[in-house]
């Protein structure tokens, strides 16, 4: 079955700067993969997903960017933090020989100041 | 369009209670259900999942869920909550076989008291 790591695990940026969270697979391939946000006490918010290599979609405009360099690989990247960004970052992938199971990574939490 | 709702943002039972957690779901075709946890600051994890077989399904932990298609809905049940189940619960359906249009719920929290 896959894994889905993500790094970092948490972060603390000022308003202004940058961001890349990064995001691998491991045992699959070709897989979709997602970006999700959960901001505090509220459900799940679908950002981006990608279904190959440089295709990606944007499901909510934004001040945040994907990409997909690799096949196993996904980064959500930000020119510059608003305070609004921060939440708890979910990367997913969907292994099809799972029937459309979404597996997801840790998470990575973003707190902008 | 498909969508989720889950009545009851926080549920609390007593350990060793039922516990039972509501998701209805709305969509014009037989869809994937599923039921994910979450403990605090994790990722979430696959409960169990409907796909068109039985209609009750038995995941991890000791949780199961019934598919009702006349009431769409698809609630989950565990005869005796554990401390442990202190968690957030999130239904989730998609129509598709490659789950890019899946629509998760809000989620309910669920706390156990002793």
């Amino acid at each position: 079955s896959q894994t889905i790591h993500q790094w970092p695990a948490t972060l603390v940026q000022p308003v202004g700067s940058p961001l890349s969270l990064e995001c691998t697979v491991e045992g699959t391939s070709n897989p979709n993969l997602y970006w999700y946000r959960q901001a505090a006490g509220r459900g799940l918010q679908l950002l981006f997903y990608s279904v190959g290599i440089g295709q990606i979609s944007s499901e909510v405009p934004q001040n945040l960017s994907a990409s997909r360099p690799q096949d196993r690989q996904f980064i959500l990247s930000s020119k510059k933090l608003l305070l609004s960004d921060s939440g708890f970052y979910l990367c997913a992938s969907v292994e099809v020989a799972r029937a459309n199971v979404l597996t997801f990574g840790a998470g990575s939490r973003l707190t902008v100041l | 369009a498909q969508s989720v709702t889950q009545l009851g943002s926080h549920v609390s039972v007593s350990e060793g209670a039922l516990v039972l957690l509501r998701c209805n779901y709305s969509s014009s075709v037989p869809p994937y259900l599923f039921w994910y946890v979450q403990y605090p600051n994790q990722g979430l994890q696959l409960l169990l999942k409907y796909t068109s077989a039985a209609t009750l399904v038995k995941g991890i932990n000791g949780f199961e869920a019934e598919f009702k298609k006349s009431e769409t809905s698809f609630h989950l049940t565990k005869p005796s909550a554990h401390m442990s189940d202190a968690a957030e619960y999130f239904c989730a359906v998609t129509l598709d076989n490659y789950g890019q249009n899946f629509v998760f719920g809000p989620g309910t929290r669920l706390s156990v008291l002793p």
